[in-house]
């Protein structure tokens, strides 16, 4: 079975300082991965995505991913938190066998000037 | 590139009434698109699957006569609330695919349903 967890539902960082979200997964097969935000009332936009290439992804806005199969985790990064990156955060596995995307719980992002 | 296109962003409607949502891929040709209900502060709920011009799949517990969608050509799917009442009151988000196994999925911005 495939599933996807975010270990917390709630981060809350001071401007300026690095972003650490966290994300595993499982997967009986070789997933795609993806994080998406969503700013409130709106869609979601793709921040990056893990396709087995490069196993450490570079996405917008500074935001960076590292896919490690050993640890199946695949936790989002940045360096320094800017106000703009407060907003919901969501992993996604796609496994491409059953053509199914699976969305984690979402992680609510503060971020405190 | 890639942009999904949802319409309306937001609705209020009375009870009883039908309330139809569109989604268009601007861009692209979406071979699949998918229709999801967020209820607040909560993970996107898939509600069902759609392929040009076949029959929508839907997810257990959705209700295919309350939620009619159809997806009529590769660039558009309409989901249409029948009979609409408040508990039926949520946000829609549409999302579309160009079909690669490992392609992302492209969001449109969320239809802000209020059913009164």
């Amino acid at each position: 079975a495939q599933s996807v967890t975010q270990l917390d539902s709630h981060v809350s960082v001071s401007e300026g300082t690095p972003v650490l979200l966290r994300c595993n997964y499982s997967s009986s097969y070789s997933p795609s991965l993806f994080w998406y935000v969503q700013h409130p009332n709106k869609g979601l936009q793709l921040l990056l995505k893990y396709t087995s290439a490069a196993t450490l992804v570079k996405g917008i806005n500074g935001f960076e991913a590292e896919f490690k199969k050993s640890e199946t985790s695949f936790h989002l990064t940045k360096p320094s938190a800017h106000m703009s990156d407060a907003a919901e955060y969501f992993c996604v596995v796609k496994v491409a066998s059953y053509d199914k995307v699976i969305f984690g719980p979402g992680t609510s992002l503060s971020v405190i000037p | 590139g890639a942009v999904v296109s949802q319409h309306p962003s937001w609705v209020i409607c009375k009870s009883g009434t039908s309330v139809k949502i569109e989604c268009r891929s601007l861009d692209f040709q979406a071979t699949t698109m998918f229709w999801y209900r967020q209820f607040p502060k909560q993970s996107l709920m898939l509600m069902a699957t759609s392929n040009e011009g076949s029959k929508a799949t839907y997810e257990q517990g959705v209700e295919k006569d309350k939620f009619l969608i159809n997806h009529a050509s590769l660039t558009l799917s309409t989901l249409t609330v029948t009979s609409a009442h408040p508990e039926d009151s949520s946000f829609y988000i549409c999302s579309a695919s160009m079909g690669a196994s490992n392609s992302p999925l492209h969001f449109g911005n969320g239809t802000r349903l209020t059913v009164t």
